[in-house]
């Protein structure tokens, strides 16, 4: 069974500022099965990337995806007020990493 | 438009049975997998299984084998999870949420509100 490791486990920034979050596996997966997910408080998960880099329907282009192996990573170029939020990587569409929470610093 | 629409918030007692639900419109129900996910009181995302309304196909994850039923019925479009014995340690909300998948890839693209179970005496 595939774990993931995600970190930094909280990560407190202004806006305006790059937010760099890291999702490691223990072993290599398929890029085209590593998903991001944002979730807010009291919110349902939202997708955000598929297959490592695709942005989801209406995800602004400040969210990126990128990686391979086992290193997997999420950049939000410019955080803006409404981004932040706990942060879930995802493989296969089932395993998820323990979440990153981006807050405001 | 793709909707997922689970039941209301549940209070229940340790021993308690208890079954929620999650509706799907806007698309057809039968052919996409729906998966339920279980967040703890301030914690992550757990996924517990899967099922394919088309043929009620199931697939549960090995933390949950034998502590939850995972069904559907096709012909409302709603898919359900199930508890013959609640415990203290179900008290969580759960999500249930379409699945896309296909040999290479697999991901949530649709989500329900989520159903807040509380089991306490």
């Amino acid at each position: 069974e595939i774990v993931l490791m995600q970190s930094p486990g909280t990560l407190s920034l202004s806006p305006g500022e790059r937010a760099t979050l890291s999702c490691r596996a223990s072993q290599s997966v398929s890029s085209s099965s590593l998903a991001w997910y944002q979730q807010k408080p009291g919110q349902a998960p939202r997708l955000l990337i598929y297959g490592t880099s695709s942005r989801a329907t209406d995800i602004p282009d400040r969210f990126s995806g990128s990686g391979s192996g086992t290193d997997f990573t999420l950049t939000i170029s410019r955080l803006e007020p409404e981004d932040f939020a706990v942060y879930y990587c995802q493989e296969y569409g089932e395993t998820f990493g323990p979440g990153t929470k981006v807050d405001m610093k | 438009e793709v909707q997922l629409v689970q039941s209301g918030v549940e209070v229940k007692k340790p021993g308690e049975s208890l079954r929620i639900s999650c509706k799907g419109s806007g698309y057809d129900f039968t052919r996409n997998w729906i998966a339920w996910v279980r967040q703890m009181p301030g914690k992550g995302l757990e996924y517990m299984g899967i099922i394919y309304p088309g043929d009620s196909e199931t697939r549960y994850s090995p933390s949950f084998q034998g502590l939850v039923t995972i069904s559907a019925d096709k012909s409302s479009n709603s898919a359900y999870l199930q508890w013959s014995g609640l415990k203290a340690s179900d008290t969580a909300i759960y999500f249930c949420a379409r699945r896309v998948s296909s040999t290479w890839y697999s991901y949530f693209d649709y989500w329900g509100q989520g159903t807040l179970v509380t089991v306490s005496s």
